[in-house]
């Protein structure tokens, strides 16, 4: 059973960068599980923000970028807004079968 | 606009079937891979299946291999999930989503929900 872990909560100030991290149990995360961030507020649907590592969907704020760090994947949020505050969920790919993470709570405060 | 929305959630008994539906517009549907995403009330994503935009591959979890089958009408911009052999563990709002190749999920519908009890 293939397990993918985040944090379970962050909490970071107005303004400030803060990073989520996204790991999995068979080992490193590399560019080839493609790795997808998501972004779910309180009763509405998921958002997709970055796929594929690092790449951008058209709507996603300048603020956002994914990256690989220490053998995860990671998102990494500069000049954190009120609205940020929120659920933020990983994907990883490992061949015909996809895998979210748990998810991170992030608080702005 | 790309625009997804589900149907056919409800109350369904422990043992029973449901039909998901996901009408799409907004773009070319035959050539976007499709998935169903669920959440448990409270609780986080999971990953339910896939299909190509051919409906010649398919992917299921392990969780509902066998009881799920997903597929596709390419004529009328539908994707459907057929659930079978229902289980409490099923209660969750299902989401379909679009993927523009195996290392994207982009678009999302707004869910519907499925409630398994007796």
């Amino acid at each position: 059973q293939t397990v993918v872990t985040q944090e379970p909560s962050l909490t970071v100030s107005p303004g400030g960068t803060v990073t989520l991290t996204c790991a999995s149990s068979t080992g490193a995360v590399t560019s080839g599980y493609y790795p997808n961030w998501f972004q779910q507020k309180p009763g509405q649907a998921p958002r997709a923000l970055i796929y594929s590592t690092s790449k951008k969907h058209s709507w996603t704020p300048a603020r956002f970028s994914g990256s690989l760090l220490g053998g995860k994947a990671a998102l990494t949020l500069s000049g954190v807004q009120p609205e940020d505050e929120a659920e933020y969920y990983c994907l990883l790919y490992y061949g015909a079968v996809w895998v979210f993470g748990g998810g991170t709570k992030l608080t702005v405060l | 606009e790309v625009q997804l929305l589900e149907s056919g959630g409800g109350l369904v008994q422990p043992g029973g079937s449901l039909r998901l539906s996901c009408a799409a517009s907004g773009f070319t549907f035959n050539i976007y891979a499709m998935s169903w995403v669920r959440q448990a009330p409270g609780k986080g994503l999971e990953w339910v299946s896939a299909i190509s935009g051919s409906g010649g591959s398919t992917y299921y979890a392990d969780s509902v291999m066998g009881r799920f089958t997903i597929s596709r009408d390419n004529s009328n911009n539908t994707l459907y999930l057929q659930m079978n052999s229902l289980r409490d563990e099923d209660t969750a709002v299902y989401y379909c989503a679009t993927m523009t190749s195996v290392e994207e999920i982009d678009y999302w519908g707004q869910g519907t929900l499925v409630t398994v009890s007796s």
